[in-house]
């Protein structure tokens, strides 16, 4: 167990609609880092916070956004969805947020679009 | 940029048998390397990392990786392959600065052990 917990497990969707996915990091760590795995695109990393202030942008889209609250869970939200948004999403968090820290990763959100 | 490079997308050996899954890296930068496991279902796993100080780096479950600064490698090895540790393995890089603090991942190496 990481001590991460990503809520929830499976999101069977409809294109056009939004979702809202929910991480909660491991106690004490003040980093979420957001990823997305796909068979085509592989692990991407998508967007950091770091102690509610947002980090670094890696391959986000505009119709996604990201917050990380004063209790340190962080949502995603996908809007607008389209098929090709049918994902693993990860978070992960760390104690810092600067790199050299190991990552530890939730199960991920298996996010399905009909 | 960084970047990383796992050869073979899969590799097969027979229990008890040596595992070698191989990864290059990029980095302008001095890097920071880790090795992940994925097994069905879940997120992922640390096994290892390598930031500063000894190249051989020992991790979980009988894995480590030596860090080849000469030759950017950061290649995983096992003397002795179980069933259990059939899974996915991916080698990531990091580092300082803006842009280089997210794990940047290779595309995965699938391990089988056959019996």
């Amino acid at each position: 167990d990481s001590g991460v917990t990503q809520t929830p497990k499976h999101l069977i969707t409809a294109t056009g609609q939004r979702v809202t996915l929910r991480c909660s990091p491991r106690s004490g760590d003040l980093s979420v880092y957001w990823y997305q795995q796909s068979l085509d695109q592989g692990l991407q990393f998508l967007i950091q916070y770091y102690n509610g202030e947002e980090r670094a942008k890696g391959n986000i889209l505009e119709r996604f956004s990201a917050q990380q609250f004063p209790d340190l869970h962080s949502e995603l939200n996908l809007s607008s969805l389209e098929l090709g948004d049918s994902a693993l999403y990860f978070c992960a968090s760390s104690v810092g947020g600067q790199g050299g820290q190991p990552q530890h990763f939730g199960d991920g959100t298996r996010l399905s679009i009909l | 940029a960084q970047s990383v490079t796992q050869l073979g997308s899969h590799v097969s050996v027979s229990e008890g048998a040596l595992v070698l899954l191989r990864c290059n890296y990029s980095s302008s930068v001095p890097p920071y390397l880790f090795w992940y496991v994925q097994y069905p279902n879940q997120g992922l796993q640390l096994l290892l990392k390598y930031t500063t100080g000894a190249t051989l780096v020992k991790g979980i479950n009988g894995f480590e990786a030596e860090f080849k600064k000469s030759e950017t490698s950061f290649h995983l090895t096992k003397p002795s392959a179980h069933m259990s540790d059939a899974a996915e393995y991916f080698c990531a890089v990091s580092g300082f600065g803006t842009g280089r603090r997210a794990l940047t991942f290779g595309s995965g190496t699938r391990l089988q052990v056959q019996p």
